[in-house]
């Protein structure tokens, strides 16, 4: 079953305009990733963020963790048409062994208006 | 990072047949997954797949319908097999490099049955 809940499920803005995706998720984890899937294809992966940090940058991408209230949100900036694109978030469990998968929540499409 | 590829890139199948996946790394890793995202939806994982042991199956999937093989390091297979029209997905491989860190992902099979 989905671990994770985004919001919004989809998300139109202006370019140049931020945009903000949270994730929400259940069960303990190690870390959280998230990636982008532009129409269909592979996953593209953005950052991710371990269960002891707070908060993370990357170029125009910043995460943030909130372990108390299970929850992550990703902010884009100045946003371009070429973020148009669905974006997932994504926990790694704290199961032993290392052997577990990622359980993935349902996904925000964001559409970048020009 | 890892740079992943898998063959085919997309099939047309008719119901009934069996279709072999390939999932090749440009380097070795332990960790090897298999995801399926049914259309419009989110990922989730079929089965980990270990190099000399046989793969762990995720709840709702069974190794009569999804065997898998892990030769080596760099290298697994998936096989849909008896194919239905509910087996139309994309089919993705994905790999864990190091520890719980992060896990990059194949291009995807896109494969319709009719």
């Amino acid at each position: 079953s989905q671990q994770g809940e985004e919001d919004p499920q989809a998300l139109s803005i202006q370019e140049g305009e931020n945009a903000t995706m949270n994730c929400s998720y259940k069960t303990s984890i190690n870390n959280l990733q998230w990636y982008r899937q532009n129409s269909g294809r592979g996953l593209v992966h953005l950052i991710l963020i371990r269960s002891n940090e707070r908060e993370k940058h990357s170029g125009r991408l910043r995460v943030t963790l909130d372990t108390s209230k299970k929850s992550s949100s990703l902010l884009i900036t100045a946003s371009r048409a070429a973020d148009t694109a669905s974006y997932f978030c994504a926990t790694d469990g704290e199961s032993g062994g290392g052997a577990d998968g990622l359980t993935f929540g349902k996904g925000t499409h964001l559409i970048i208006q020009p | 990072s890892a740079v992943i590829s898998q063959k085919p890139s997309r099939d047309i199948c008719q119901r009934g047949t069996s279709l072999t996946i390939q999932c090749q790394v440009d380097s070795q890793v332990t960790m090897m997954f298999w995801y399926r995202q049914q259309p419009g939806q989110s990922l989730t994982l079929i089965a980990t797949a270990n190099q000399g042991s046989e793969a762990t199956y995720e709840s709702g999937f069974v190794i009569d319908k999804f065997p898998i093989s892990r030769p080596n390091l760099t290298f697994s297979t998936l096989t849909v097999s008896n194919m239905s029209p509910e087996d139309s997905s994309i089919y993705l491989c994905s790999v864990r490099t190091s520890g719980r860190g992060e896990q990059y992902f194949g291009p995807g099979t896109r494969l319709t049955v009719t």
